[in-house]
């Protein structure tokens, strides 16, 4: 049974980057027709698409994020990363990693969403 | 401000029927499919529903969605307690390239 888990620090200081990690288990991240996206939820609000990309390694990124934003896959690794630059407190969000089944285009997986704090 | 729009809440009693309305433009939901996702309390997102109206197995028959034009509803029949909960839908937008949220409606049952 494939299973995504986030890994990264949980609290990163003001202008640095946020870096994330996205490990897949119990599958091959190479292997289907998947986008490996990041989404995020801010405490107590609604979730935002942060980015995505393929197991060809294209990528979309959400205009609003996508100066500060980079997702790599590390297929060696069975991994997908984010990297926010310059965060602010407002970046301060539970950081999701899923799948999304390409075919049908859902999110089918998801991470457990850690939280990620912005402060001194 | 989202691209979708949600009602903040809905509310109903056991065994009544809810529906979530949403919001969108012909650059996301007029174009192409609606989804919707459950969130319970401290976890993560479910599907409930893709391409619109299609329930993915293990989702009872008593949750539907439906699409017409530019907005799209999710109904929720025969209201349980378990169905409180937060409810999202999502589209892709053609004209951002990216998916879009809807700010969520917060299901009570009463």
């Amino acid at each position: 049974q494939v299973q995504l888990q986030e890994s990264g620090p949980g609290l990163v200081k003001p202008s640095q980057t946020l870096s994330l990690t996205c490990t897949v288990s119990g599958g091959s991240i190479s292997s289907g027709s998947y986008y490996w996206n990041w989404i995020r939820q801010p405490a107590g609000k609604g979730l935002e698409w942060i980015g995505r990309i393929y197991t060809s390694g294209s990528t979309n990124y959400n205009p609003s994020l996508k100066s500060r934003v980079t997702i790599l896959l590390d297929t060696s690794k069975n991994q997908f990363s984010l990297k926010l630059s310059s965060v602010t407190a407002a970046d301060t969000a539970a950081y999701y990693c899923a799948r999304e089944y390409e075919p049908q285009n859902y999110f089918d997986l998801w991470g457990q969403g850690p939280l990620v704090t912005v402060s001194t | 401000q989202s691209v979708l729009t949600q009602p903040p809440s809905a509310s109903g009693t056991p065994g009544q029927r809810v529906t979530i309305s949403c919001s969108g433009s012909s650059s996301n939901i007029g174009s192409i499919y609606v989804y919707w996702y459950q969130q319970l309390p401290g976890a993560a997102p479910k599907l409930l529903i893709y391409r619109s109206n299609q329930r993915p197995s293990g989702v009872p028959d008593r949750i539907s969605g439906s699409k017409s034009g530019t907005s799209a509803s999710l109904a929720i029949s025969g209201l349980r307690s378990e169905d409180e909960a937060d409810y999202y839908c999502v589209a892709w937008d053609d004209r951002l390239s990216g998916w879009v949220f809807g700010g969520g409606t917060k299901l009570t049952v009463l």
